[in-house]
């Protein structure tokens, strides 16, 4: 199957900094890429969609300033949360698609820490 | 907008038995896909069976089956020979398939199941 790898799996950023994520599809190349973000014990919720070469789609309420996604090449998107605050700890999930009728295959996740 | 509705927060099961998560939805779609993801303690998401709308026959993998009744809007799942390693929560997940949205799936709030020894 498709493999996606995300990095960091884990990191700790100071408040008021900014930190990036990676998510990278492997052995295909994802015209469009998800971004979720999951509280614990909780369902996945979608921040945004982006399509290679394209400004992202965000969903209602989250912030595009604040959690900027690229999606410069057919296999890289990245997230990068400014001005992080201890609210931003979380889970954060990629998945990547790279047909109409193709599953979307996800990576295994970032978990985030704001202190 | 499309909506999925799991009613089992918490679901547990006895190791080879088997058990049944449940799974509603919402559409005025005709054409869509149906899937169950798990995610485990590590907390990967994993494609456990998908299931075409247009598709009457149920979707088997192995171990897990479906029961999809189109007209009631219910996408259930059935886990036979439970196995310890089934323990992890479950999400039903709903993705339309004429290209609304750039094709995102709507997730359920999940199930998690425990499997006893």
């Amino acid at each position: 199957g498709a493999v996606v790898s995300q990095h960091p799996s884990r990191v700790i950023c100071k408040s008021g900094t900014s930190v990036k994520i990676e998510c990278r599809s492997l052995d295909f190349q994802a015209t469009t890429m998800f971004w979720y973000r999951q509280f614990p014990k909780q369902s996945l919720m979608l921040m945004a969609t982006s399509n290679e070469g394209s400004k992202a789609t965000y969903e209602q309420g989250v912030e595009k300033d604040k959690f900027l996604i690229n999606h410069a090449s057919l296999t890289l998107s990245t997230l990068t949360v400014t001005s992080a605050h201890p609210e931003d700890s979380s889970f954060y999930i990629c998945s990547a698609r790279v047909g109409v009728n193709t599953e979307a295959f996800f990576g295994q996740g970032t978990r985030l820490t704001v202190v | 907008a499309q909506t999925v509705t799991q009613s089992q927060p918490e679901m547990s099961v006895q190791e080879a038995e088997t058990v049944t998560l449940s799974c509603t939805y919402d559409t005025s779609e005709s054409d869509y896909y149906l899937f169950w993801y798990k995610q485990p303690p590590s907390r990967q998401m994993i494609l456990v069976i998908r299931q075409e709308a247009y598709k009457q026959q149920n979707a088997t993998e192995n171990r897990f089956s479906v029961n999809f009744q189109k007209a009631a809007k219910s996408f259930s799942l059935k886990i036979s020979d439970s196995q310890l390693g089934d323990a992890a929560m479950y999400f039903c997940a709903y993705r339309s398939a004429n290209g609304g949205s750039n094709y995102k799936l709507t997730f359920g709030k999940g199930t998690l199941l425990t499997v006893n020894p």
